[in-house]
């Protein structure tokens, strides 16, 4: 099992491009998020799935998009590239039921918008 | 939600104890507590979780009192690759996400 994977893993946007993000998961896990972590700080969650075909809004929402088109994929998509978006992010999914259900985390995502 | 409140950072050295002490003071009756560790430049990772009483995996034991207005994470005879930094989060089970705080930068010395 490769478990969470994410690609690309370092990109290097100038502002006002566009780019997709793409994690997958082997597990066959219901749920996939998306979190960024800014420098010293503690993840905050950007969109979450709950199932093939939702997504949902969390905490910073704005200046992203997603898609669930198949269960083991969760796409993050920037349409216009801001440098505040400069971070590095991270896809996770999870079983159904208990949200604290374990979180698998992959490996992140390092972006720059110059 | 409850909001938690924990150390920023904490030095200790190899074969040492470590307890990191997490407050939530307005823990409601349906959360539960759990910790996640995350190393540099990796996603955060499960350690444990709890509701009341203590647990103990073979990684951690994690500590609740009776009023579960705290918890303590305690990692028996820390070694260097347990420098990382440790997360407390408190929710419900209706919650569909995780809320990280800032967490506690645990920094093993040999």
């Amino acid at each position: 099992n490769a478990g969470v994977t994410q690609t690309p893993k370092f990109r290097v946007l100038k502002t006002g491009q566009s780019m997709t993000l793409l994690c997958a998961q082997d597990m066959n896990h219901e749920y996939m998020y998306w979190y960024r972590q800014d420098p010293g700080m503690g993840l905050r969650l950007i969109h979450y799935s709950v199932g093939e075909g939702t997504t949902a809004k969390g905490e910073v929402p704005d200046g992203y998009n997603v898609s669930r088109l198949k269960k083991q994929n969760f796409l993050l998509g920037l349409e216009s590239a801001a440098p505040s978006q400069t971070s590095v992010y991270f896809c996770a999914s999870s079983p159904p039921g208990n949200v604290y259900n374990e979180q698998f985390f992959g490996p992140g995502t390092r972006l720059t918008v110059l | 939600l409850a909001k938690t409140t924990q150390p920023i950072s904490m030095d200790s050295y190899e074969g040492q104890e470590v307890n990191i002490t997490c407050s939530h003071n307005n823990i409601a009756t349906n959360d539960y507590i759990t910790w996640y560790q995350q190393f540099p430049s990796q996603g955060p990772r499960f350690i444990i979780q709890g509701y009341k009483t203590k647990v103990t995996n073979e990684v951690a034991s994690l500590f609740i009192p009776a009023d579960r207005k705290s918890s303590t994470l305690s990692l028996p005879r820390v070694s260097l690759s347990d420098t990382a930094v440790y997360y407390c989060l408190v929710g419900d089970t209706g919650r569909r996400a995780l809320t990280f705080g800032s967490g506690t930068r645990l920094q093993v010395q040999p």
